[in-house]
């Protein structure tokens, strides 16, 4: 059965690149044909989907994020990234990985904190 | 863009159906996803395109999609049930998702 952790720093500082990495366990990340996406739920809001990546490198992101985000894959360590510049304090967020066209599973989410 | 309308709250009495429903133009030729959030987990898939109920979710949810509207029904809520649920679709290679419904059980 498909695990995926998220993991990276809890807290970020207004204007640099929040940096994330899902690890992918009890299966290869390159199979399946699967896409993989990043999405956030700010607290009290509602879920955001911030992009996806596939094995190949193929990217699709929200268009709100596009400009900041940068998401790649690395099948060597089963892991995916996700790289969001010029952070702000809607930024902050609960961050989750998951898998597919529709979601399933999902990583336990990792909290991040835009700060100074 | 395309818009996903989501009821802001839910009620339901327990052991009674619950439905949920979410609305968009034409959203029958658009596959719907439905999730459930509870405070401090992760989101749960318990329908996915429409009407498919993943293994390991119960009989009691279920989905429908037609016209303007697609609705998730919980037959015989239980307290368990109460949660946030959000329902999905994909629009022009990305993701759209509705406001949320929170659903108290009575």
């Amino acid at each position: 059965q498909v695990q995926l952790q998220e993991s990276g720093p809890g807290l970020v500082k207004p204007s640099q690149t929040l940096s994330l990495t899902c690890t992918v366990s009890g299966g290869s990340i390159s199979s399946g044909s699967y896409y993989w996406s990043w999405l956030r739920q700010p607290a009290g809001k509602g879920l955001e989907w911030i992009g996806r990546v596939y094995t190949s490198g193929t990217t699709n992101y929200n268009p709100s994020l596009k400009s900041r985000v940068t998401m790649s894959v690395d099948t060597s360590k089963n892991q995916l990234s996700l790289k969001l510049s010029s952070v702000t304090a809607a930024d902050t967020a609960m961050y989750y990985c998951t898998r597919g066209n529709w979601f399933d599973p999902w990583g336990q989410g990792t909290l991040v904190t835009v700060s100074s | 863009s395309y818009d996903l309308t989501q009821p802001l709250s839910v009620s339901v009495a327990l052991g009674q159906t619950a439905r949920i429903t979410c609305g968009g133009n034409n959203i029958r030729d658009k596959n719907v996803h439905w999730y459930q959030k509870k405070p401090g987990q992760a989101p749960v898939l318990v329908i996915f395109r429409d009407s498919n109920r993943p293994s390991g979710i119960p009989e009691r949810f279920s989905g429908s999609n037609s016209g303007n509207t697609a609705t998730l029904t919980i037959s015989g809520a239980q307290a368990g049930d109460e949660a946030d649920y959000y329902c999905q679709v994909w629009d022009s290679s990305s993701v759209v998702f509705g406001g949320g419904t929170e659903l108290t059980v009575l």
